[in-house]
């Protein structure tokens, strides 16, 4: 079946440096993939969207591209702030029979020191 | 916008308890959907709810049931809990029928079973 996998963590790294987590999947068809943030004691924030091959997904300086001949989605940021440190979730929309679900991966804890 | 809305935050059960859960979609959504998140993993896939009739469902035993109603909130009603039961519960919302699936979450419900 479908699935997602991430980089395990924990992730530490100093203000300003540049920030990769790796997130590769297995899916049929073409599913969208995301990428979601888990802040301390709250619920998912969507962070970025792709919807298509190719697609880059961007906010808050955070970017992914959909690259489907390696079938990744990584994360990058060029300069993490200390604000940045949560927990990331990488993911994809899997329809079929079992309606458009998000399938996860286990998720890495970025820490970030000033 | 009202985004999603989950109640309660916490609540603490004893094992073969049954549980109710609610979740009030974000404006404008008419399917939800609900995940489980154990501590120190992904969020997994329980079931979702479009048009009032479950849409899709995960690996979940059928003490887990839920419902929707008319105006799109849902409940997640856990029977027999079991220890294993501890968990954060995540509702989303998205928009069906769209070429969007995107789901936004709530803050989630943190279930400590005893």
């Amino acid at each position: 079946g479908d699935s997602v996998t991430q980089m395990e963590g924990p992730v530490t790294l100093s203000e300003e440096a540049f920030l990769t987590i790796n997130c590769t999947y297995t899916a049929t068809g073409y599913p969208s993939l995301f990428w979601y943030v888990q802040y301390p004691g709250e619920g998912l924030q969507l962070l970025l969207k792709a919807t298509k091959a190719d697609d880059k997904g961007s906010n808050k300086g955070f970017e992914a591209t959909y690259r489907k001949e390696t079938t990744s989605f990584h994360l990058e940021k060029g300069s993490v702030q200390v604000s940045d440190s949560a927990v990331y979730f990488c993911a994809l929309s899997s329809r079929g029979n079992q309606g458009g679900k998000l399938i996860f991966g286990q998720g890495t804890e970025l820490s970030v020191k000033p | 916008e009202t985004g999603v809305t989950q109640s309660p935050t916490h609540l603490i059960k004893t094992r073969g308890q049954q549980v109710t859960l609610r979740c009030s979609s974000q404006s404008g959504h008419n399917t939800v959907s609900w995940y489980q998140q154990a501590l120190g993993q992904g969020p997994q896939f329980i079931f979702q709810y479009y048009r009032e009739e479950e849409n899709g469902r995960g690996n979940f035993p059928p003490r887990f049931s839920g419902l929707q109603f008319p105006n799109y909130s849902s409940e997640l009603n856990v029977n027999a809990l079991e220890l294993d039961d501890s968990a954060l519960y995540l509702c989303a919302s998205s928009l069906e029928g769209t070429m969007s699936d995107t789901q936004y979450f709530g803050p989630g419900t943190r279930l400590t079973v005893l």
